[in-house]
């Protein structure tokens, strides 16, 4: 079965650093997300992206953040100054471009350890 | 956006059948009922999704009344590697693209 893939599992960081996430979407897939949960707390949406552009971005997607589709198979999140409460496992995603379907088939996460 | 209520948790046993009811009183016509899955430290995966009646695939059944303010997701004869958070959407699945919110989810636990 098709899947989701994300590296690294597990990123650590010092405050103040740039990290890369990175995820492979599902091969035919043309919308992409990035979702957060931090430890204990609820996944949340961050961003989703289409045509190589943002569609809707929540209110934690600040400046800080970034996502780039770099090349055909790769989606990233960037996050420029890292901080403490950026902690959090980081979960992409991805649906088709079908009308009628939005099952969005998620990866495995990073873990993101902001020291 | 339909707010769902559903328990925080619920203990089972292997072998048993367990029910996780949702509550969502607003529910929009064209909204649909989603559920998913999470294990710990993996992503959350889909299990099925409908909008009235009942649905069934291989892994669960969904139950939905007439009114649709409320759901059930049935597993059937879980076993411990069911043990997981289940969440349950509400929402206009339609149109490709649609951010998913999340609430707190229901906490299953199959002991032996």
């Amino acid at each position: 079965e098709p899947e989701v893939t994300q590296t690294p599992s597990h990123q650590v960081t010092q405050m103040g650093q740039e990290v890369i996430l990175r995820c492979v979407p599902i091969s035919n897939h043309l919308y992409f997300y990035w979702y957060r949960q931090i430890l204990g707390q609820k996944v949340e949406f961050l961003v989703s992206f289409y045509n190589n552009e943002i569609s809707e971005k929540s209110e934690i997607f600040d400046d800080q953040f970034s996502v780039e589709r770099p090349d055909g198979s790769n989606f990233t999140l960037k996050i420029r100054s890292t901080k403490l409460e950026d902690s959090a496992m980081y979960f992409c995603a991805s649906s088709e471009a079908s009308v009628g379907k939005n099952i969005q088939y998620f990866g495995a996460g990073t873990r993101l350890s902001v020291l | 956006l339909a707010k769902t209520t559903q328990p925080i948790s619920m203990d089972s046993y292997e072998g048993q059948e367990v029910n996780i009811t949702c509550s969502h009183n607003n529910i929009a016509t064209n909204d649909y009922i989603t559920w998913y899955q999470q294990f710990p430290s993996q992503g959350p995966r889909f299990i099925i999704q409908g909008y009235k009646t009942k649905v069934t695939n291989e892994v669960a059944s969904l139950f939905i009344p007439a009114d649709r303010k409320s759901s059930t997701l049935s597993l059937p004869r879980v076993s411990l590697s069911d043990t997981a958070v289940y969440y349950c959407l509400v929402g206009y699945p339609k149109a490709a693209g649609n951010k998913l919110t999340f609430g707190g989810g229901t906490r299953v636990l199959v002991k032996p």
